[in-house]
């Protein structure tokens, strides 16, 4: 089956640094993708990992272990506007040239001055 | 390059009533998704076409919910008698066949079932 596990609600302060975890089981993986979605608004791209390792992106990282199903996201000098929540996402392989995005509950940041 | 284009942005009806949904993806993109995101969950996926075809509808309710892609490029979702529990944001996603892209997501349809 495919399972995606993350926590619901994170609270950090600004100018903090804050990690955010993201377990999964899938069949047929080809890549986990992190998306922010602030309220009332669609999610947008924020990284994409498919091999082992970190991938950084500005005040941003995420970094993958396909061997633990393992994923975090990292978000650096915090501000108020990254108070949103954050969705992890598998590619699965459907068939050829297709897949499925697999989302996550969603993570609540909310940042405190 | 336009986005995914969705409307309407909200839609409020009375349970047992139909509504449809509209999407256009990304020009050139494939595969479209329909995603139900209910309030304080992530999106879960009702369909996906890969052109005109349906390539899985594993979770969507086919008693009452619908959905084509007929040109293979726009797409209507349609409930049809909606519940109460419909209540969610529909969103509409597009990739392009076999990329290593993201899905692009649409501003979504609230919808409000009274």
């Amino acid at each position: 089956g495919q399972n995606i596990d993350q926590p619901t609600e994170m609270t950090a302060t600004e100018g903090a640094i804050v990690q955010i975890n993201c377990t999964y089981q899938t069949s047929g993986f080809n890549g986990l993708f992190w998306y922010q979605q602030h309220a009332g608004e669609a999610p947008t791209f924020l990284s994409y990992n498919v091999l082992d390792g970190l991938e950084e992106k500005g005040r941003f990282s995420s970094f993958l272990s396909r061997s633990k199903g393992y994923s975090y996201l990292l978000l650096k000098e915090l501000q108020m506007k990254d108070s949103a929540s954050y969705l992890c996402a598998v590619r699965d392989w459907v068939n050829s040239g297709t897949y499925k995005y697999i989302f996550g509950t969603g993570t609540r940041l909310k940042v405190l001055a | 390059e336009a986005g995914v284009a969705q409307s309407p942005r909200y839609k409020i009806i009375e349970k047992r009533q139909s509504v449809a949904f509209w999407c256009n993806p990304i020009s050139g993109h494939a595969t479209l998704y329909w995603y139900q995101q209910i309030l304080g969950q992530g999106p879960k996926l009702l369909i996906q076409f890969q052109n005109n075809g349906v390539v899985d509808d594993s979770q969507l309710p086919k008693d009452r919910f619908s959905a084509e892609r007929l040109k293979g490029v726009d797409s209507t979702l349609k409930i049809q008698p909606a519940k109460l529990e419909d209540s969610a944001v529909y969103l509409c996603a597009s990739t392009l066949l076999g990329s290593h892209t993201e899905a692009f997501f649409g501003q979504g349809t609230r919808l409000t079932v009274v």
